[in-house]
């Protein structure tokens, strides 16, 4: 089983809708959570980090539930430059191996 | 501040042959990652080396090796190459072990194995 599994998509939203990405990872012992954006062809760049207590940045928000090993990702008003891969990342307690999942396609449509 | 810079871009290579990678990390981060990014796929770790160790290996067969070396930059070795081992090969830095979440990658360096 994957640590890490995510609905790789695609999503294609019109402009100015807001759209739900979803994660979920099977090691409780998961401690640290995040989205990472990739645009098409370019390295992957850190977005955000994912707190228990819900964590906001404009027009994205993540949350974490921990009692359902469930991580999301909600994007409002969507933008065309919007429009990348978003990889759900999880770190063990045990340290240093960053956990990526599949990745979900985004594309923001005019 | 210089970000983390890979080596080479692009290549190609036939079964059975071996590569080396590169990676200069960013300026003051000493712990360098190496992922395997296939089509469609996330990254996948390979191994972490922190100041010229090795510090965590992923699910990946010996054949796969790595270096670090003093100014921290490091090398990724790939012997007895697959067909399967086309990808993308992601070098990420960071600041110590610290978790903090963030990776620095470079571009990548792009195998094709025929």
């Amino acid at each position: 089983r994957k640590e890490v599994e995510q609905d790789p998509g695609p999503f294609n939203v019109p402009e100015g809708a807001t759209v739900a990405f979803n994660c979920t990872y099977s090691n409780s012992a998961s401690q640290s959570f995040f989205w990472y954006r990739q645009d098409c062809r370019k390295e992957p760049k850190l977005l955000m980090s994912v707190y228990s207590s819900g964590n906001e940045d404009g027009r994205f928000t993540a949350q974490l539930n921990r009692a359902s090993q469930y991580i999301s990702l909600l994007i409002r008003d969507s933008k065309l430059s919007d429009s990348a891969t978003y990889l759900c990342v999880v770190i063990l307690n045990t340290g240093n191996q960053f956990y990526f999942g599949t990745g979900t396609s985004l594309t923001v449509i005019p | 501040e210089t970000g983390v810079t890979q080596s080479p871009t692009h290549l190609i290579k036939t079964r059975g042959q071996q590569v080396t990678l590169r990676c200069s990390s960013q300026s003051g981060h000493n712990t360098v990652s190496w992922y395997q990014q296939a089509l469609g796929q996330g990254p996948q770790f390979i191994f972490q080396y922190y100041r010229e160790e090795e510090n965590g290996r992923g699910n990946f067969p010996p054949r796969f090796s790595g270096l670090q070396f003093p100014n921290y930059s490091s090398e990724l070795n790939v012997n007895a190459l697959e067909l399967d081992d086309s990808a993308l090969y992601l070098c990420a830095s960071s600041l110590s072990l610290a978790n903090t979440g963030e990776l620095f990658f470079g571009e990548g360096s792009r195998l094709t194995v025929l």
